[in-house]
């Protein structure tokens, strides 16, 4: 079954720690994107690209950083520059960007140690 | 302008209801308004998505209203069960917009 694969599931992260999550798609999609979910507050974009080795800052960019080597993978890496990265991170692809559905992900949870 | 307004926050509807979730937007550059679902733990999926030179689509017991001179859409749940208990999203984007708007959910509890 084609679809978009994050793992691990759950994370923790000590005081002064990068993390990197990992997203892995077989829907041959261009177009990939990270969000970040908080209660009551939505989607927030933090990343996105539109084909490989391209990659744009979304809304809440800062304390992130990402990588687009392969069209299949779109690891994200929360460094310790993110004050505040307890939160339900979400993995996106589209067939093209922007102007159709998005496939997603079942997220990554990520909490303070 | 890129904002995608969505009411309410939440909502409570008895088994057998109608339930209904309404969202703004103010971009008459979009072209692409879809609704997804979240259950915990889960990621969203895309249930019902409507192109503006349309006013309703609807399928099974879903149907999305699109009224495009108020620049607003809505979504129904006919016939609504406890299994259609999650939160709903509304997004709009445009071709060549590179980003989707989200609209920050509703959490639809339907009692049995």
């Amino acid at each position: 079954d084609g679809g978009i694969t994050q793992s691990p599931k759950y994370l923790f992260r000590k005081e002064g720690q990068n993390v990197t999550l990992s997203c892995e798609q077989n829907l041959n999609h261009d177009a990939m994107y990270w969000y970040r979910q908080d209660p009551g507050q939505g989607l927030r974009l933090i990343y996105y690209s539109q084909i490989v080795n391209d990659f744009q800052k979304g809304d809440i960019a800062e304390g992130y950083s990402v990588s687009r080597e392969k069209k299949e993978s779109f690891p994200l890496t929360v460094t310790s520059a993110q004050k505040n990265p307890t939160a339900f991170y979400l993995c996106a692809s589209s067939m093209v960007a922007g102007g159709g559905p998005q496939h997603f992900g079942d997220g990554t949870r990520l909490s303070i140690l | 302008q890129q904002q995608v307004k969505q009411s309410p926050q939440s909502l409570i509807v008895q088994k057998g209801g109608i339930s209904i979730i309404n969202c703004a937007y103010e971009n008459t550059a979009f072209d692409y308004f879809p609704w997804y679902q979240q259950f915990p733990g889960k990621g969203p999926a895309l249930l019902i998505a409507i192109r503006p030179d349309v006013s309703e689509k609807k399928e099974g017991r879903f149907t999305i209203s699109f009224n495009k001179s108020a620049k607003q859409f809505s979504l129904h749940i006919m016939d609504s069960q406890p299994g259609d208990s999650a939160t709903y999203f509304c997004a709009a984007c445009y071709t060549g917009g590179f980003k989707t708007i989200f609209g920050a959910g509703t959490r639809l509890f339907v009692k049995a």
